[in-house]
């Protein structure tokens, strides 16, 4: 049992302002990776964290950025809020084994609105 | 560069029906692929995954995936679908050395009518 979970589960900002989620499982999983899903779509990878440094990155920009702690869990940050950061993120967990992509087990979501 | 492609954006099944959702990936070697399943307002719960071997994989809630490489793709079936099974379905990829992320497709909304 992983038992990720994500913290708040609904948020609502005004543009411009700036927000910080949080992650965090149970397990001893050492990586974590945030992903934005706006409505309708597929998650997108926004960045991972092994050993509390960031470990690839998807197509966002710097003011999306991240830490992960010596737990291993973990918050996203976003500066400047726009309307288009309106999504759900995502953290999962994985293991780290050096061979590529290792299963990810997903926390709930929060869920944020940007007005 | 990895991407995914979920053709079917809505399907809609009779509960006992046959199902399948097809998936069709692009990336340079054998991928990693996965499935997720996601209900209203919920996070991702993994249902099956590929890295190697045999290319029928069976997963949980009585779903399986079969790889074909030389199609590209990585349909799941189930061979007689619940009314608990309507939701959102992701296919997705993951390399095999490098990046430990994965690329998602757009997802199928599956809704099952009694």
């Amino acid at each position: 049992e992983t038992g990720v979970t994500q913290s708040p589960t609904h948020l609502i900002k005004t543009r411009g302002q700036q927000v910080t989620l949080r992650c965090s499982s149970q397990s001893g999983h050492n990586t974590v990776s945030w992903y934005q899903q706006a409505l309708g779509q597929g998650p997108q990878f926004i960045f991972q964290y092994y050993r509390e440094e960031e470990n690839g990155r998807g197509n966002f920009p710097p003011r999306f950025s991240g830490l992960q702690f010596p737990n291993y869990s973990s918050e996203l940050n976003v500066n400047a809020l726009e309307l288009d950061d309106s999504a759900l993120y995502l953290c999962a967990i994985s293991r780290n084994s050096g061979g590529g992509t290792d299963t990810q087990y997903f926390g709930p979501g929060t869920r944020l609105t940007v007005l | 560069a990895q991407s995914v492609t979920q053709p079917d954006i809505h399907i809609t099944v009779s509960e006992g029906a046959s199902l399948e959702l097809r998936c069709n990936y692009s990336y340079g070697a054998t991928p990693y692929l996965f499935w997720y399943v996601q209900s209203p307002g919920q996070g991702l719960q993994l249902l099956l995954k590929y890295f190697s071997g045999d290319t029928l994989v069976q997963g949980i809630k009585g779903f399986e995936a079969e790889f074909k490489r030389s199609q590209s793709s990585f349909n799941l079936r189930k061979p007689s679908v619940h009314w608990s099974d309507a939701a959102e379905y992701f296919c997705a990829v993951g390399a095999q050395d490098g990046a430990n992320n994965l690329f998602f497709g757009t997802g199928t909304r599956l809704t099952v009518i009694p």
